[in-house]
């Protein structure tokens, strides 16, 4: 069974840029999540979505973040414009629903320069 | 949300029992304790969970004390892969589902 994929892996930009991040859950899976982990600490809550819903996203900054999830599968999260506090790992974990154990992607690691 | 607490660093050798503490006094009675790792440049992975009773897996056992406020991951036979960052978590429910309240964890390192 395929996990949770994200990409890119890695990205390094200048601040004011726009960056955006893809996560693709596992099949099946309805609920998705994007976290964000800065360096030595454990993964925030950003955004949750069932299905194509965003449930919780009380912890997202939304003067620059948005995020979208058409068609209840893949999600997007986008930066714009990023800021050099914006530099960390962000998550996408999904789950069978919104009690069930939550599967984590790799992650992308964002630098702001 | 109940808090947990737990040690920032602890180092074991190769081949003996890692055994990884836990407080959360502030639990409630629903909530259930969840354990995952982060090894280094990945997502966390599930590990167990529990509620009341003790659990065992093919990863490790859950030992829950009486009063729920505190637990102990035991990795029975930690190798040099186990070295991760383990994180204890109360899980909480809202309206619309559960939230993993993520602390700081805690770095084991596994020394041959």
């Amino acid at each position: 069974e395929a996990g949770v994929v994200q990409s890119p892996r890695y990205k390094i930009i200048e601040k004011k840029q726009p960056v955006a991040f893809w996560c693709n859950p596992i099949s099946g899976h309805n609920t998705l999540y994007w976290y964000r982990q800065n360096l030595g600490q454990g993964p925030e809550l950003l955004i949750r979505y069932e299905n194509e819903e965003a449930v919780d996203d009380s912890q997202l900054p939304k003067d620059r973040f948005s995020a979208e999830r058409l068609k209840g599968v893949d999600s997007t999260l986008k930066i714009q414009p990023a800021e050099l506090g914006d530099s960390a790992v962000y998550l996408c974990a999904s789950s069978l629903d919104g009690y069930n154990e939550q599967f984590f992607g790799p992650g992308t690691r964002l630098t702001v320069l | 949300d109940a808090k947990t607490t737990q040690p920032p660093s602890m180092d074991c050798a190769e081949g003996r029992a890692a055994n990884l503490p836990c407080n959360h006094s502030t639990i409630s009675g629903n909530e259930y304790v969840y354990w995952y790792r982060q090894i280094h440049s990945q997502g966390p992975q599930y590990i167990i969970h529990g509620l009341k009773n003790n659990e065992t897996n093919e990863m490790a056992s859950l030992i829950i004390t009486e009063d729920r406020k505190s637990s102990t991951l035991i990795l029975p036979h930690a190798t040099l892969r186990d070295t991760a960052v383990y994180y204890c978590i109360v899980r909480s429910y809202n309206n619309a589902g559960n939230m993993l309240t993520f602390g700081g964890g805690t770095r084991l390192m596994v020394k041959p």
